[in-house]
């Protein structure tokens, strides 16, 4: 069935370190692909999305690339910020006869100043 | 300001005791689903409805209904709650009816803890 699978956490690292965030996907036909990110007592906001193979999404120094042949869409920051300390979620989107979003399970990261 | 609401926020009951956890949004959209999170399980989705009267069950529907009257509110009844339903609730939203090309504004959340 569809599904996602992303990293365990905790991920935890030094402020201004290199992240990556794995995710891997398994869909039938073409899925829109997100990531989350959960601040500690709010709910999801989204982060970035691309909607199409070799698309890539970017936002607030995050990004990720739709990568069909691999079926992965990976997280990646150059320099990590004490305030990206969060949970983030990969998740894709399929439309066939309903509208279904599944979520991974989420990767908590800590950053240490 | 565009934006879920859920209430309440946090909520301790006792197992057999009906329960209504409501949500509203204001941004007119068409798409509005449940999620329960669950330490390393993510998000399940609990049900979905892409339109006013028009409601379908997630993965985890089980204990579980919804009503979808008005195209802002869509309300989650737990109509016999059991210890196995303590978790955090989300409720979020979507423009359009393809809402997986859609971001989902997620409301902040309900913390329900059944005794």
């Amino acid at each position: 069935g569809d599904s996602v699978t992303q990293m365990e956490g905790p991920v935890t690292l030094s402020e201004e370190a290199f992240l990556t965030i794995n995710c891997t996907y398994t869909a039938t036909g073409y899925p829109s692909l997100f990531w989350y990110v959960q601040y500690p007592g709010e709910g999801l906001q989204l982060l970035l999305k691309a909607t199409k193979a070799d698309d890539k999404g970017s936002n607030k120094g995050f990004e990720a690339t739709y990568r069909k042949e691999t079926t992965s869409f990976h997280l990646e920051k150059g320099s990590v910020q004490v305030s990206d300390s969060a949970v983030y979620f990969c998740a894709l989107g399929l439309y066939s006869s309903a509208s279904k979003i599944i979520f991974g399970s989420g990767t908590r990261l800590s950053i240490r100043p | 300001e565009a934006q879920v609401t859920q209430n309440p926020r946090y909520l301790i009951t006792v197992t057999g005791k009906k329960l209504t956890v409501t949500c509203s949004q204001n941004m007119n959209h068409e798409y509005m689903s449940w999620y329960r999170q669950d330490p390393g399980l993510g998000l399940r989705q609990i049900y979905y409805s892409m339109n006013v009267e028009v409601t379908d069950k997630g993965d985890v529907p089980e204990g579980y209904k919804v009503s979808r009257k008005e195209k802002r509110n869509f309300p989650l009844i737990l109509e016999s709650p059991s210890p196995n339903q303590t978790s955090l609730y989300f409720c979020a939203s979507s423009s359009g009816l393809r809402a997986t090309n859609e971001k989902l504004f997620f409301g902040s959340g309900t913390q329900l803890s059944v005794l």
